[in-house]
């Protein structure tokens, strides 16, 4: 167990929805990622937060955004979904932006 | 740009060692790392090794590390069934927060 949680487990949806997916970091750790692993496109990363502010940005759509909250727990939401974005998106949590990168459980997203 | 380049599969006989092999571009890449993906399961960090460092040894894992030829490797010593699992090779460029990924290896046990 990394320390790392991530709601819901699985999630099922239809195109055009909008989702929410939740991350909490380990206790202590400042800086949350979130990367997208799909069939075709492997592992990608999509966006950082390090304290509350956007610190890095990678292959995330425009249909996507994310925040980190006060309390450091961080969301994902996608929106107007496509079958496409179907995959397992995983959240990172690290002590600092440069530090060892642990990983949460995954949701796993299909969209019908 | 960044790549990280990984065989896909690699297959080995239980108490055999496993060797996986990833090469990657960015000479500036400043931590390398080793995670392991089980079937229906999250990334679980194995091994990492500074880019100065040549080989880092952690009971049955050693990684080596060849600068020059911009080449890591992951020894599993006495390979387990238990070892079953998808083996991804990824770096932290210098300067970038985000990890590169290779496509992982799928190591396959053989009885």
């Amino acid at each position: 167990d990394s320390g790392v949680t991530q709601t819901p487990k699985h999630l099922i949806t239809a195109t055009g929805q909008r989702v929410t997916l939740r991350c909490s970091p380990r206790s202590g750790d400042l800086s949350v990622y979130w990367y997208q692993q799909s069939l075709d496109q492997g592992l990608q990363f999509l966006i950082q937060y390090y304290n509350g502010e956007e610190r890095a940005k990678g292959n995330i759509l425009e249909r996507f955004s994310a925040q980190q909250f006060p309390d450091l727990h961080s969301e994902l939401n996608l929106s107007s979904l496509e079958l496409g974005d179907s995959a397992l998106y995983f959240c990172a949590s690290s002590v600092t932006s440069q530090e060892t990168q642990y990983f949460g459980p995954g949701t796993r997203l299909l969209v019908l | 740009g960044e790549d990280v380049e990984q065989s896909l599969f690699l297959s080995v006989r239980e108490g055999d060692s496993s060797v996986i092999n990833c090469t990657y571009t960015d000479s500036s890449s400043t931590y390398l790392y080793w995670y392991k993906q089980e079937p229906g399961a999250g990334l679980q960090l194995l091994t990492y090794i500074f880019s100065n460092m040549d080989m880092k040894q952690d009971q049955r894992l050693t990684v080596l590390l060849n600068k020059k030829d911009k080449h890591l490797s992951l020894r599993i010593a006495d390979t387990q069934t238990g070892d079953s699992a998808i083996y991804f090779c990824a770096e932290t460029p210098r300067g970038n927060y985000q990890l590169i990924w290779g496509a992982g290896t799928k190591l396959i046990i053989k009885p």
